[in-house]
C-alpha cells in the first residue's frame, strides 16, 4: 500500500514550456486534490475532484488544468509555465470530500520555472 | 468564510521544554480542525483532528490539542519537546459540508518549530 505517489520529484522548466504532474493513490479514495506550497503562504488549493468524473477550481486555479483520469489518478497540467509557478506541488486524497475525512498527502513535486 | 491564523511563523524551544503552537480559526458553522506536520522535504502527515467528539484531542508523537469554542482556538501542545519534533506544523479547518467548496480544507500559513539541544 503506497498511499499517494507523485511523479516527478523534481523538475526544472523554462518559461513557456508545458508539463504534467502525475498523482496516483491506491486507497480507493473518491476525492483528490492539488495544492501548491509557497514560503509563508501555507498550502493553497489549486483544483480538486470530489469524485471520479468531476473537477472543480480551488483558490488558485489560473494557469493550471487537471484531469481525473480514473478513480486512482489525478493529473495537473501547466500549459505554459511561468516563473510564478515555481513552487512545491502536493497531491492529496480522501475517502470523500469534507466532513471528518482526513486528507492524505503525497511527497510533493518541486518545480522550478526559469 | 472560514479562515485559519497561526500566530508565529517560527517558534524555538529547548529540548524538554513545553511546545505550544497557536491556531485560531473563523467559521460560520461548527468546524472540523486538523493539525498536520511536515518534516523537511516530505509531504504532510496528520497529527490529530477534532471532529466534535471530544474537546481534547490526542494525536501521534505525544501531541495534543484542545478545542475552545469561546476562544475559537485549537492550540497544539506537547509537554516535552524532542529534537525529532523539529518540523513545520500546519493547522487546517473544514466546515465539513459534503460537496461544494465548503468541504475543502483551508490551511494556515504554518509554524516552523526549532528545537535547541
Amino acid at each position: 500500500n503506497a498511499g499517494v505517489t507523485q511523479t516527478p520529484k523534481f523538475q526544472v522548466l523554462k518559461t513557456g514550456q508545458s508539463m504534467t504532474l502525475q498523482c496516483a493513490q491506491d486507497m480507493n479514495h473518491n476525492s483528490m486534490y492539488w495544492y501548491r506550497q509557497d514560503p509563508g503562504m501555507g498550502l493553497r488549493l489549486i483544483y480538486y475532484s470530489a469524485s471520479e468524473g468531476t473537477t472543480d477550481k480551488g483558490e488558485v486555479p489560473n494557469g493550471y488544468n487537471v484531469s481525473r483520469l480514473n478513480k486512482r489518478e489525478f493529473s495537473l497540467r501547466l500549459e505554459s509555465a511561468a516563473p510564478s509557478q515555481t513552487s512545491v506541488y502536493f497531491c492529496a486524497s480522501s475517502a470523500r470530500q469534507g466532513k471528518r475525512e482526513t486528507q492524505y498527502f503525497g511527497p510533493g513535486t518541486r518545480l522550478l520555472v526559469l | 468564510a472560514q479562515s485559519v491564523t497561526q500566530l508565529g511563523s517560527h517558534v524555538s524551544v529547548s529540548e524538554g521544554a513545553l511546545v505550544l503552537l497557536r491556531c485560531n480559526y473563523s467559521s460560520s458553522v461548527p468546524p472540523y480542525l486538523f493539525w498536520y506536520v511536515q518534516y523537511p522535504n516530505q509531504g504532510l502527515q496528520l497529527l490529530l483532528k477534532y471532529t466534535s467528539a471530544a474537546t481534547l484531542v490526542k494525536g501521534i508523537n505525544g501531541f495534543e490539542a484542545e478545542f475552545k469554542k469561546s476562544e475559537t482556538s485549537f492550540h497544539l501542545t506537547k509537554p516535552s519537546a524532542h529534537m525529532s519534533d523539529a518540523a513545520e506544523y500546519f493547522c487546517a479547518v473544514s466546515e465539513g459540508n459534503y460537496g461544494g467548496s465548503q468541504g475543502n480544507l483551508i490551511f494556515g500559513k504554518g509554524t516552523k518549530l526549532s528545537v535547541k539541544p
